[in-house]
């Protein structure tokens, strides 16, 4: 099982829709989970921290289940500049983060 | 607001030459990474190095090395590059904590012919 999988997508959505991705990781004893969005020919940067209890920030929702080693993130009310590709980033222990591959997501007009 | 910088946003390098490529951070991080990324295969860690003079192989480390002299600067060597290193090099540094997230520059496009 790889580290950290993610589904690739694309995932295209009309404007106002709500999408999720999931993204699971193989380390149990994985203690830190972020989200990254990187838009094109750009770098990646910091989206959300996902917690256990889950977050919200804004429109955005990241969740966590440690029971079935995934987390999601939640995107309402999407825009046409949400249109990028999200990163699922976990830790496993005291090394370097891990990083999927992305979810891309077009939002449509 | 971490500044992470990358001494070029484009690069265009002949086969065989040595390129230097370098990373400067103002957040006083301890932890700094090379990555690499092309398509489909997302993010791959080269070297990455937690204190000065000290550096650690990531999961691609051959055809590369790294210097870490000063806190501050991250340098990523190709010692002969060669037409396979064509890709974006991405900079990225972190507080010593391993649980915090990277922050990133924004990245050197480097073309090898």
């Amino acid at each position: 099982r790889k580290e950290v999988e993610q589904d690739p997508g694309p995932f295209n959505v009309p404007e106002g829709a709500t999408v999720a991705f999931n993204c699971t990781y193989s380390n149990s004893a994985s203690q830190s989970f972020f989200w990254y969005r990187q838009d094109c020919r750009k770098e990646p940067k910091l989206l959300m921290s996902v917690y256990s209890s889950g977050n919200e920030d804004g429109r955005f929702t990241a969740q966590l289940n440690r029971a079935s080693q995934y987390i999601s993130l939640l995107i309402r009310d999407s825009k046409l500049s949400d249109s990028a590709t999200y990163l699922c980033v976990v830790n496993k222990g005291n090394t370097p983060l891990v990083f999927g591959k992305g979810t891309r997501l077009s939002v449509i007009a | 607001d971490v500044k992470v910088t990358q001494s070029s946003r484009y690069l265009v390098k002949r086969t065989g030459e040595k390129v230097f490529l370098e990373c400067v951070q103002d957040m006083d991080h301890e932890n700094m990474f090379w990555y690499r990324q092309d398509p489909g295969l997302g993010l791959r860690l080269i070297y990455f190095s937690y204190d000065v003079k000290m550096k650690e192989k990531g999961d691609i480390p051959e055809g590369y090395s790294v210097s870490r002299e000063k806190k501050e600067r991250f340098s990523l060597i190709l010692e002969s590059a060669s037409t396979n290193q064509t890709s974006m090099y991405l900079c990225a540094t972190s507080q010593s904590n391993s649980n915090q997230p990277q922050h990133f520059g924004d990245g050197t496009r480097l073309s090898i012919l």
